[in-house]
């Protein structure tokens, strides 16, 4: 079975500072590694998937198969960063897409 | 830009009544999914829907739950008899593909009292 862990339930920086969000998984294949967001009053929505390597909002995540790791890192903090942040999972190859997420991680950016 | 919609956005029902939860997926998605996140814990995967029938379902969605794609653009999650445990936000979602990004919806906060 999969399982996502965020080790961190709550993350406050100051701004201008560098964050990461932790995020750890178990899973015996490949998986593919997503972080989602969800900004005060507004729905889920994706920040990132590991395939795409890209940057969005200044945010990039890496994966690491060996540490089974897929951390967010943005070097300079931003107010408008303060939301919830998720990891999932969902399995490579045939699947339906089910996700997995892990319980999340309130990032909070202070002036 | 295309949304997923769901409503209503909170249903309060007594224990034991059932209750329907409704979502337009986005008009060109494929699959579509139920998850369900209550109060304080992470959100759960309840089921899965492709092709008009269920693909994939987790051990929460029991004989009590039931999904439908009545008229090829609502996606509905029923339940039959309502716990005090169903109490939760529900958010519906859709993909293009089985590995595309899924877009949530709102969610519904579903009250049993």
């Amino acid at each position: 079975a999969q399982r996502v862990t965020q080790p961190e339930k709550l993350l406050s920086v100051f701004k201008g500072a560098p964050v990461e969000l932790k995020c750890n998984y178990s899973y015996s294949g490949s998986p593919e590694l997503f972080w989602y967001v969800q900004y005060s009053r507004q729905r889920l929505q994706l920040l990132l998937r590991h395939i795409s390597r890209e940057s969005i909002k200044g945010f990039t995540a890496d994966l690491n198969k060996g540490e089974t790791s897929f951390h967010l890192k943005k070097p300079f903090a931003q107010e408008e960063d303060s939301a919830m942040y998720y990891c999932a999972l969902t399995k490579g190859g045939t699947s339906y897409g089910k996700l997995t997420f892990g319980q999340g991680t309130i990032l909070t950016v202070h002036p | 830009e295309p949304e997923v919609t769901q409503t209503p956005s909170h249903q309060v029902t007594q224990m034991g009544q059932e209750v329907i939860l409704r979502c337009v997926p986005i008009s060109n998605h494929l699959y579509f999914y139920w998850y369900r996140q209550i109060l304080g814990q992470k959100v759960e995967f309840l089921v899965s829907f492709y092709n008009n029938e269920i693909s994939e379902k987790s051990e929460i969605f029991d004989d009590q739950f039931s999904v439908e794609r009545p008229d090829g653009s609502n996606f509905t999650l029923k339940i039959r008899s309502t716990k005090l445990e169903d109490s939760a936000m529900y958010f519906c979602a859709s993909g293009q593909g089985s590995h595309q990004p899924q877009h949530f919806g709102d969610g519904t906060r579903l009250s049993i009292l």
